[in-house]
């Protein structure tokens, strides 16, 4: 079966840096994705990675290992407005988004 | 720009009624889905369509039904409600292929 896991809850500290992980198996890969919802809202687009490596963006990072079925996002210098929930999602080989439960950030001052 | 609506915002029915989600954008994308997202279970996806006229099935589609009679809508109906699909639901679209989606801002349904 497809599977991707990921921490239910982290907490972090403001202006600190947290990486939160995730790991996957799925029927064929066609990227990742990593998502941010805040409470009560929609997920919105955060990154993809498709090839091994980093993927840098402002305050967010994402990394990718294939072979490992792995990955990480690294978000830097942590404001309070980053507590939210992200999501790791894979396209698999039907090109259907397959999502982790996500990770809940809990950010405090 | 309006992106992708939906309506209703949050909704209290009855089981065994009838209800129409209601889901349209105007980004002009071929794919269209529908989720729903419960706490501790991430989302789960109900039926997709990668085109007008087309629909399938995703991984829980029981109770569901869609229609994709044009690029811009693609309403969900649950034909006789149970308590168990008491959820949030999110309509998203994206360009076919992509992993890249962008959701409405759900409905939160209720049944009771």
């Amino acid at each position: 079966g497809q599977n991707i896991d990921q921490p239910t809850e982290m907490t972090a500290t403001e202006g600190a840096i947290v990486q939160i992980n995730c790991t996957y198996q799925t029927s064929g890969f066609n990227g990742l994705f990593w998502y941010q919802q805040h409470a009560g809202e929609a997920p919105t687009f955060l990154s993809y990675n498709v090839l091994d490596g980093l993927e840098e963006k402002g305050r967010f990072s994402s990394f990718l290992s294939r072979s490992k079925g792995y990955s990480y996002l690294l978000l830097k210098e942590l404001q309070m407005k980053d507590s939210a929930s992200y999501l790791c999602a894979v396209l698999d080989s039907n090109y259907q988004l397959i999502w982790g439960a996500g990770t809940k950030l809990i950010i405090k001052p | 720009t309006a992106g992708i609506t939906q309506a209703p915002t949050s909704q209290i029915l009855a089981a065994g009624r009838s209800m129409t989600l209601r889901c349209t954008q105007d980004m002009r994308h071929n794919a269209m889905y529908w989720y729903r997202q419960d706490l501790g279970l991430g989302l789960r996806l109900i039926h997709y369509s990668n085109t007008a006229g087309t629909t399938g099935k995703g991984e829980v589609p029981d109770g569901y039904s869609v229609s994709r009679a044009n690029t811009d809508d693609f309403p969900l109906t649950l034909a006789s409600a149970v308590p168990s699909q008491t959820s949030v639901y999110f309509c998203a679209s994206s360009d076919v292929g992509s992993g890249e989606q962008f959701f409405g801002p759900g409905t939160r349904l209720t049944v009771l």
